[in-house]
Protein backbone atom coordinates (compact mmCIF):
# COMPACT_ATOMS: atom_id res chain seq x y z
CA UNK A 1 0.00 0.00 0.00
CA UNK A 2 1.92 2.78 -1.34
CA UNK A 3 0.49 5.99 -0.46
CA UNK A 4 3.95 8.11 -2.36
CA UNK A 5 4.57 6.79 -5.36
CA UNK A 6 7.42 7.73 -8.04
CA UNK A 7 6.74 5.53 -11.08
CA UNK A 8 9.79 6.63 -13.35
CA UNK A 9 12.37 4.61 -11.55
CA UNK A 10 14.99 6.40 -13.53
CA UNK A 11 15.28 9.42 -16.11
CA UNK A 12 18.28 10.86 -18.51
CA UNK A 13 18.37 14.28 -19.25
CA UNK A 14 21.02 16.41 -21.75
CA UNK A 15 23.07 18.82 -19.32
CA UNK A 16 21.13 22.25 -19.52
CA UNK A 17 17.91 21.07 -20.36
CA UNK A 18 14.84 20.86 -18.20
CA UNK A 19 14.48 18.11 -15.22
CA UNK A 20 10.94 16.98 -14.43
CA UNK A 21 10.57 14.34 -11.75
CA UNK A 22 6.93 13.45 -10.78
CA UNK A 23 5.32 12.31 -7.39
CA UNK A 24 1.79 10.91 -6.64
CA UNK A 25 -0.18 10.30 -3.26
CA UNK A 26 -3.03 8.90 -2.22
CA UNK A 27 -3.48 10.00 0.73
CA UNK A 28 -5.60 12.97 1.04
CA UNK A 29 -4.87 13.70 4.24
CA UNK A 30 -1.10 14.76 3.35
CA UNK A 31 -0.94 18.55 3.18
CA UNK A 32 2.90 19.36 3.41
CA UNK A 33 5.30 17.93 0.85
CA UNK A 34 9.30 17.56 0.76
CA UNK A 35 11.62 16.50 -1.90
CA UNK A 36 15.08 14.91 -1.31
CA UNK A 37 18.28 14.65 -2.91
CA UNK A 38 20.51 11.16 -2.16
CA UNK A 39 23.92 10.62 -3.42
CA UNK A 40 25.93 6.93 -2.86
CA UNK A 41 26.57 6.45 0.09
CA UNK A 42 25.40 9.39 1.57
CA UNK A 43 22.25 9.94 3.74
CA UNK A 44 18.68 11.93 1.89
CA UNK A 45 19.47 15.93 1.66
CA UNK A 46 16.55 18.27 1.84
CA UNK A 47 16.33 20.13 -1.30
CA UNK A 48 12.43 21.89 -1.37
CA UNK A 49 9.39 21.71 -0.16
CA UNK A 50 6.02 22.87 -0.39
CA UNK A 51 2.66 23.41 1.73
CA UNK A 52 -1.35 22.78 0.50
CA UNK A 53 -1.59 26.18 0.60
CA UNK A 54 0.56 26.51 -2.15
CA UNK A 55 0.91 25.53 -5.45
CA UNK A 56 4.16 26.47 -6.16
CA UNK A 57 7.48 26.89 -4.67
CA UNK A 58 10.80 27.89 -6.04
CA UNK A 59 14.24 27.91 -5.15
CA UNK A 60 16.90 29.07 -7.54
CA UNK A 61 17.37 26.51 -10.29
CA UNK A 62 14.64 24.13 -8.13
CA UNK A 63 10.99 24.49 -8.63
CA UNK A 64 8.09 22.22 -6.90
CA UNK A 65 4.93 22.38 -8.19
CA UNK A 66 1.14 20.85 -6.85
CA UNK A 67 -1.71 19.92 -8.06
CA UNK A 68 -4.24 19.30 -5.19
CA UNK A 69 -6.95 17.98 -6.95
CA UNK A 70 -5.07 15.56 -9.02
CA UNK A 71 -2.68 14.34 -6.33
CA UNK A 72 0.37 14.98 -8.27
CA UNK A 73 3.29 17.20 -7.72
CA UNK A 74 6.42 17.78 -9.93
CA UNK A 75 10.19 19.16 -9.24
CA UNK A 76 11.31 21.09 -12.09
CA UNK A 77 15.14 21.70 -12.14
CA UNK A 78 16.68 23.93 -15.21
CA UNK A 79 18.91 24.18 -16.24
CA UNK A 80 20.11 20.65 -15.15
CA UNK A 81 23.58 20.35 -14.71
CA UNK A 82 26.02 16.85 -14.39
CA UNK A 83 26.09 17.52 -10.24
CA UNK A 84 22.30 17.09 -10.04
CA UNK A 85 22.62 13.09 -10.59
CA UNK A 86 21.20 11.38 -7.76
CA UNK A 87 18.70 9.61 -6.62
CA UNK A 88 15.02 12.14 -6.00
CA UNK A 89 12.91 11.16 -3.26
CA UNK A 90 9.53 12.98 -3.01
CA UNK A 91 7.82 12.92 0.54
CA UNK A 92 4.46 13.92 1.95
CA UNK A 93 3.31 14.17 6.10
CA UNK A 94 -0.01 15.67 7.41
CA UNK A 95 1.93 18.85 9.03
CA UNK A 96 -0.78 19.55 11.85
CA UNK A 97 -1.00 15.85 12.78
CA UNK A 98 2.07 15.80 15.67
CA UNK A 99 3.26 12.76 15.54
CA UNK A 100 2.73 11.36 11.64
CA UNK A 101 6.23 11.17 9.96
CA UNK A 102 7.35 11.44 6.81
CA UNK A 103 6.45 8.78 3.73
CA UNK A 104 8.78 8.38 1.26
CA UNK A 105 8.24 7.38 -2.42
CA UNK A 106 10.89 4.62 -3.62
CA UNK A 107 12.60 7.16 -5.52
CA UNK A 108 13.54 8.55 -9.06
CA UNK A 109 17.59 8.13 -10.30
CA UNK A 110 18.37 11.13 -12.16
CA UNK A 111 21.33 11.21 -14.58
CA UNK A 112 22.56 14.36 -16.08
CA UNK A 113 24.64 13.80 -19.39
CA UNK A 114 27.22 15.96 -20.08
CA UNK B 1 27.47 22.37 13.92
CA UNK B 2 27.39 19.11 13.87
CA UNK B 3 24.98 16.66 11.68
CA UNK B 4 23.29 13.61 12.69
CA UNK B 5 26.21 11.12 13.68
CA UNK B 6 25.66 7.56 13.15
CA UNK B 7 27.78 4.88 13.80
CA UNK B 8 29.06 2.34 12.64
CA UNK B 9 28.95 3.15 8.63
CA UNK B 10 29.16 -0.47 7.91
CA UNK B 11 28.59 -3.42 10.19
CA UNK B 12 28.50 -7.00 8.82
CA UNK B 13 26.59 -9.90 11.57
CA UNK B 14 26.69 -13.40 11.25
CA UNK B 15 22.84 -15.06 11.57
CA UNK B 16 21.33 -14.87 14.84
CA UNK B 17 24.00 -12.35 16.09
CA UNK B 18 22.74 -9.02 17.41
CA UNK B 19 23.02 -5.50 15.32
CA UNK B 20 23.08 -2.12 17.42
CA UNK B 21 23.19 1.08 15.23
CA UNK B 22 23.79 4.74 16.84
CA UNK B 23 22.32 7.95 16.26
CA UNK B 24 23.48 10.99 17.67
CA UNK B 25 20.41 13.59 16.31
CA UNK B 26 21.50 17.31 15.52
CA UNK B 27 22.19 19.54 18.89
CA UNK B 28 19.06 20.47 19.53
CA UNK B 29 17.10 17.93 18.17
CA UNK B 30 14.79 15.95 20.54
CA UNK B 31 12.75 13.85 17.47
CA UNK B 32 14.89 10.96 15.91
CA UNK B 33 13.45 9.04 13.26
CA UNK B 34 14.78 5.77 12.17
CA UNK B 35 14.04 4.30 8.66
CA UNK B 36 15.10 1.34 6.15
CA UNK B 37 16.26 1.26 2.74
CA UNK B 38 16.29 -2.31 1.36
CA UNK B 39 18.36 -2.70 -2.40
CA UNK B 40 16.11 -0.58 -4.95
CA UNK B 41 13.71 0.41 -2.75
CA UNK B 42 12.57 3.64 -1.10
CA UNK B 43 12.99 4.59 2.66
CA UNK B 44 10.52 2.92 4.94
CA UNK B 45 9.23 4.22 8.04
CA UNK B 46 10.59 2.50 11.15
CA UNK B 47 9.86 4.31 14.20
CA UNK B 48 9.97 7.55 15.82
CA UNK B 49 11.32 8.71 19.29
CA UNK B 50 11.12 11.86 21.22
CA UNK B 51 13.49 11.53 24.44
CA UNK B 52 13.01 8.32 26.40
CA UNK B 53 8.92 8.04 24.48
CA UNK B 54 8.51 6.16 21.46
CA UNK B 55 5.95 8.39 19.75
CA UNK B 56 5.10 5.53 16.83
CA UNK B 57 6.38 2.45 15.94
CA UNK B 58 3.88 1.54 13.48
CA UNK B 59 6.93 0.39 10.99
CA UNK B 60 8.81 -1.32 13.20
CA UNK B 61 8.35 -5.54 12.69
CA UNK B 62 7.32 -6.50 15.95
CA UNK B 63 9.99 -8.98 17.12
CA UNK B 64 13.55 -8.88 17.18
CA UNK B 65 13.68 -4.84 16.38
CA UNK B 66 13.75 -2.34 19.19
CA UNK B 67 14.43 1.47 19.59
CA UNK B 68 15.58 3.36 22.23
CA UNK B 69 16.48 7.41 22.87
CA UNK B 70 17.74 7.84 26.30
CA UNK B 71 18.01 10.81 28.14
CA UNK B 72 21.72 10.98 27.95
CA UNK B 73 23.16 9.78 24.88
CA UNK B 74 22.37 8.10 20.94
CA UNK B 75 19.64 6.59 20.43
CA UNK B 76 19.79 3.02 19.83
CA UNK B 77 18.18 0.67 17.42
CA UNK B 78 18.90 -2.64 18.37
CA UNK B 79 18.13 -6.02 16.32
CA UNK B 80 18.44 -9.35 17.88
CA UNK B 81 19.12 -12.48 15.92
CA UNK B 82 19.58 -10.83 12.38
CA UNK B 83 18.69 -12.91 9.33
CA UNK B 84 19.45 -12.32 5.80
CA UNK B 85 16.32 -9.84 5.57
CA UNK B 86 17.93 -7.78 7.54
CA UNK B 87 20.80 -6.22 4.86
CA UNK B 88 20.04 -3.38 4.58
CA UNK B 89 20.80 0.29 4.79
CA UNK B 90 19.15 2.05 8.03
CA UNK B 91 19.20 6.04 8.33
CA UNK B 92 18.54 7.75 11.44
CA UNK B 93 16.72 11.75 10.66
CA UNK B 94 16.61 13.97 13.09
CA UNK B 95 14.26 17.50 13.57
CA UNK B 96 13.76 20.05 16.47
CA UNK B 97 10.03 19.72 16.31
CA UNK B 98 7.58 17.64 15.50
CA UNK B 99 6.37 18.19 11.32
CA UNK B 100 9.55 19.25 10.41
CA UNK B 101 11.97 18.56 7.74
CA UNK B 102 14.21 16.01 8.36
CA UNK B 103 17.99 16.25 8.97
CA UNK B 104 19.29 12.59 7.66
CA UNK B 105 22.23 10.83 9.14
CA UNK B 106 24.98 9.47 6.10
CA UNK B 107 23.54 5.77 7.80
CA UNK B 108 24.44 2.47 8.72
CA UNK B 109 24.90 -0.27 5.96
CA UNK B 110 24.34 -3.75 7.73
CA UNK B 111 25.31 -6.84 5.93
CA UNK B 112 24.24 -10.12 7.38
CA UNK B 113 26.29 -12.95 6.58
Amino acid sequence: DQQVKQNSPSLSVQEGRISILNCDYTNSMFDYFLWYKKYPAEGPTFLISISSIKDKNEDGRFTVFLNKSAKHLSLHIVPSQPGDSAVYFCAASVANSGNTPLVFGKGTRLSVIA
Amino acid sequence: NAGVMQNPRHLVRRRGQEARLRCSPMKGHSHVYWYRQLPEEGLKFMVYLQKENIIDESGMPKERFSAEFPKEGPSILRIQQVVRGDSAAYFCASSPNANEKLFFGSGTQLSVL
